[in-house]
């Protein structure tokens, strides 16, 4: 069954906790991407990697951080200097060339108490 | 950076109502995608377009791209409740395929 898979579905976690959300996929995509998405609101991208080893910051960096060791996976970690982590984070995937459509994992909502 | 604006940002219709959403940019877009996100899902890919005045139709739905590829629309004929959910437009953009969203809009339908 391909696709991506994003766990844990819900994440809770204490102020000034780092905490480390998982995307993994079975598509052969090359490039993986990070999107975040605030309640009534577009999805605004952290960081995307095209290739293993390779990544680069999105629009909304800061306070995030993520490596590429494998091509199927692409952890993001949320860390402490992010001010303002409590959102729903979705994965995605895509080939480079062509109908590049994007597929989303179902997403992690992360929610910081 | 660039901005792509989506209008309405909601709306409510009745079943069997027609619905539009637009989508506008400041800027020449190389390209434009939809995707529908259903209440606590993800989003999900419907389409893209690239040709200036492209049209392109699955079932109920029609998508345009504007002639100066600066706006692009989705129409919905006769409304099903099964249509509910945020639609968003978005731009592929550079060699690493980066998606830059519209704001969304969020669609109601009331039997």
């Amino acid at each position: 069954d391909g696709g991506i898979t994003q766990s844990p579905k819900y994440l809770f976690r204490k102020e000034g906790q780092n905490v480390t959300l998982s995307c993994e996929q079975n598509l052969n995509h090359d490039a993986m991407y990070w999107y975040r998405q605030d309640p009534g609101q577009g999805l605004r991208l952290i960081y995307y990697s095209q290739i293993v080893n390779d990544f680069q910051k999105g629009d909304i960096a800061e306070g995030y951080s993520v490596s590429r060791e494998k091509k199927e996976s692409f952890p993001l970690t949320v860390t402490s200097a992010q001010k303002n982590p409590t959102a729903f984070y979705l994965c995605a995937s895509s080939i480079v060339s062509g109908t590049t459509e994007a597929f989303f994992g179902q997403g992690t909502r992360l929610t910081v108490v | 950076g660039q901005q792509v604006m989506q209008i309405p940002q909601y709306q409510h219709v009745q079943e069997g109502e027609d619905f539009t959403t637009y989508c506008n940019s400041s800027t020449t877009l190389s390209n434009i995608q939809w995707y529908k996100q259903r209440p606590g899902g993800h989003p999900v890919f419907l389409i893209q377009l690239v040709k200036s005045g492209e049209v392109k139709k699955q079932k109920r739905l029609t998508f345009q791209f504007g002639e100066a590829k600066k706006n692009s629309s989705l129409h919905i004929t006769a409304t099903q409740t099964t249509d509910v959910g945020t639609y968003f437009c978005a731009e592929n953009t550079g060699t690493a395929s980066k998606l830059t969203f519209g704001t969304g809009t969020r669609l109601q339908v009331t039997l």
